[in-house]
């Protein structure tokens, strides 16, 4: 069964750092781009971040370019979002997402990150 | 890079249809057979129910269509079942090498 777990989530102060990762399974990890989508609560889902299957090429988002990291370790099978430098506007449900066919499919379970003092 | 446009809400009885619209620009939804629509239920993570504008995934039933015209694509539900009442959001692949989402509709079943 094709699986994607994320963890990490949790409160973080203002300007503070987080990592999320995303373990996957079921599936060659390797062979597929990944990634992120964020849902603030009671909106909807906004694009986050990208990564090629081998990792060389990553996209961002204009609102979180300069201050999230997107990674991937293809022995370990896990995406990572290095998040740096949090507002109160990122507090959102983060969604991992594995890209098939330019859709993404499935998504993880999704990981709280709440930024607040 | 704007959000897709799509409506806030659409409604509709059992057993009727409904269609969703999803307005981008030349740099996605015009520019590339990228689109996508996904289904989300409440405390649910998302899921896909159309892909490359008119695909749909194994699993997913035939009453779920997908078209494009242009900027605009256009998710059709035919047959409405109480089981479809959710949020829906279209994105689209872009000529950045990113994805944009719409701003989601609610899908109530009378």
């Amino acid at each position: 069964e094709v699986q994607l777990v994320e963890s990490g989530g949790g409160l973080v102060q203002p300007g503070g750092s987080l990592r999320l990762s995303c373990a996957a399974s079921g599936f060659t990890f390797s062979g597929h781009w990944m990634y992120w989508v964020r849902q603030a609560p009671g909106k909807g889902l906004v694009w986050v971040s990208c990564i090629s299957s081998d990792g060389s090429i990553t996209n961002y988002a204009g609102s979180v370019k300069g201050r999230f990291t997107i990674s991937r370790d293809n022995a370990k099978n896990t995406l990572y979002l290095q998040m740096n430098s949090l507002r109160a506007e990122d507090t959102a449900v983060y969604y991992c997402a594995r890209v098939t066919r330019y859709s993404g499919s499935p998504w993880g379970q999704g990981a709280l990150v709440t930024v607040s003092s | 890079q704007s959000a897709l446009t799509q409506p806030a809400s659409v409604s509709g009885s059992p057993g009727q249809s409904i269609t969703i619209s999803c307005t981008g620009t030349s740099s996605d939804v015009g520019g590339y057979n990228y689109v996508s629509w996904y289904q989300q239920h409440p405390v649910k993570a998302p899921k896909v129910v159309i892909f490359e504008v008119s695909n749909r995934p194994s699993g997913v039933p035939d009453r779920f269509s997908g078209s494009k015209s242009g900027n605009t694509a256009s998710l059709t539900i035919s047959g409405l079942q109480a089981e479809d009442e959710a949020d829906y959001y279209c994105s689209s692949y872009t000529s950045s090498d990113t994805w944009v989402f719409g701003g989601g509709t609610t899908l109530t079943v009378l």
